[in-house]
This record gives C-alpha cells, structure tokens and sequence, in this order.
C-alpha cells in the first residue's frame, strides 16, 4: 500500500534560516509527488510537484523539492525563511500517475521565529 | 478564473440531524474529490466523482455517508445522522482531464466546509 511519512509534526526556523520539511513515501509504481500549504482556517495550495521529469522541482515562494529515488524522498527547502511562511505543509503521493486519489502526510507545522 | 467554491464555510449541526456540503469545481474540471481532515491528522480520501459517476468510494464510510455530481451543478456530499465523530473539515478538490494542458493531474482545493456536530 503506498503511503507518505512526515518527519516532525513541529519544525521551527528562525527569519533567514534554511527551511528543511522531509518527506519520505511509499509506492510500488512511479509516483506522483506534491507538497501542499494551508494557512489557517483555508484550504490546501499547491506548493509544487513532481511527475517524471526532472528531479529537482521548483515551486512558488520560493520553495524547491528534489525526488530522489533510491531514498524514497521528496524533501521540501527553502533557503532563507520568511515570516509568511509559517503554515502547515502536507506531501501527498498520487500512485500510478494521473487522475485518482491523493494520499495525503500528516502533515508539518512550519513556526518562523524573528 | 475562480477557484474551487464550497459552501457552506462553517456548519452547525446536532447529533442525527442531516448535513449537506456542496461543492463547484473550477471551471472545466470534470473531477471532483472529496477529503476529509480531522484534528491532528492529514487529509483522507472519501470519494473521486466525475459527472453523473462514481469513480472510487472505498474511502467512503459504509453507511450514512453519500456522494453525488449531477450533470448540471454542484458536487453534494451528504451525511445524514451526523454523529459527534463527523466533526472535521471537509476538502473538496477538482482537476481537469489528463491530458488537458498537462494539468490533469494536479488537484485544486476549495476553501473547505468545517462540520461542528453539537
């Protein structure tokens, strides 16, 4: 059964640190990979994602994941932390590729300190 | 373009009364999801529908839950006798075909119902 593991339900940075939210998925085809935001009280935002092409993906605000498959890894950086992105972040796996279900992380709390 | 739309925002029901979460995916999308996010946790698949079909149920709950996308109008999720354990947040999400704008497989989430059972 595929499935998607969080490392750290809390992660805390201070403004300008590097920011490091691991993920670590399960899956017996090629996956689909995705990080996700949600601020308080909305719904998730698509960060960025990976479907087969180039390892290392670059999303929004900065944000990069590198798939890497003999780790079985989709960890989430960003170099320099900014108060706005403090959130909760959730990597989901989509199995074998295009339309079907999400199977979502538990999800990790990203808290910025200044 | 707008986004996913849910409404209502925030629901308030007591324990056994009927609750009905509507859902209209972004224009042109003919998939919908719906997800559920309890305290603490993650968001869990209950349902992936495309116009007038069932697609995939198996995260659906046996009973008392029921899903639905007409031809024309929005996606309803429906809990009837809601319990106290319904409480959550409820996603829904929409993508276009595979294939449209390679875009397919990327799913956009509305803004979520969140169900308080009383």
């Amino acid at each position: 059964a595929q499935s998607v593991t969080q490392l750290g339900s809390h992660v805390s940075v201070s403004e300008g640190a590097l920011v490091l939210l691991r993920c670590n998925y399960s899956s017996s085809v090629p996956p689909y990979l995705f990080w996700y935001v949600q601020y308080p009280n909305q719904g998730l935002q698509l960060l960025l994602k990976y479907t087969s092409a180039a390892t290392l993906v670059k999303g929004i605000n900065g944000f990069e994941a590198e798939f890497k498959k003999s780790e079985t890894s989709f960890h989430l950086t960003k170099p320099s932390a900014h108060m706005s992105d403090a959130a909760e972040y959730f990597c989901a796996v989509k199995p074998g590729g295009s339309q079907g279900n999400l199977i979502f992380g538990k999800g990790t709390k990203l808290s910025v300190k200044p | 373009n707008a986004g996913v739309m849910q409404n209502p925002r925030h629901l308030v029901r007591r324990r056994g009364q009927e609750a009905r979460l509507r859902c209209s995916p972004m224009k042109g999308h003919s998939h919908v999801y719906w997800y559920r996010q309890l305290p603490e946790e993650g968001l869990k698949f209950m349902v992936y529908l495309q116009k007038e079909n069932i697609i995939d149920e198996s995260g659906m709950p046996k009973e008392r839950f029921s899903a639905e996308f007409p031809k024309e109008g929005p996606s309803i999720l429906r809990i009837q006798q809601v319990v106290r354990g319904d409480s959550a947040a409820y996603f829904c999400a929409s993508s276009p075909t595979f294939g449209t704008s390679g875009e397919g497989d990327t799913q956009y989430f509305g803004p979520g119902t969140r169900l308080t059972v009383l």
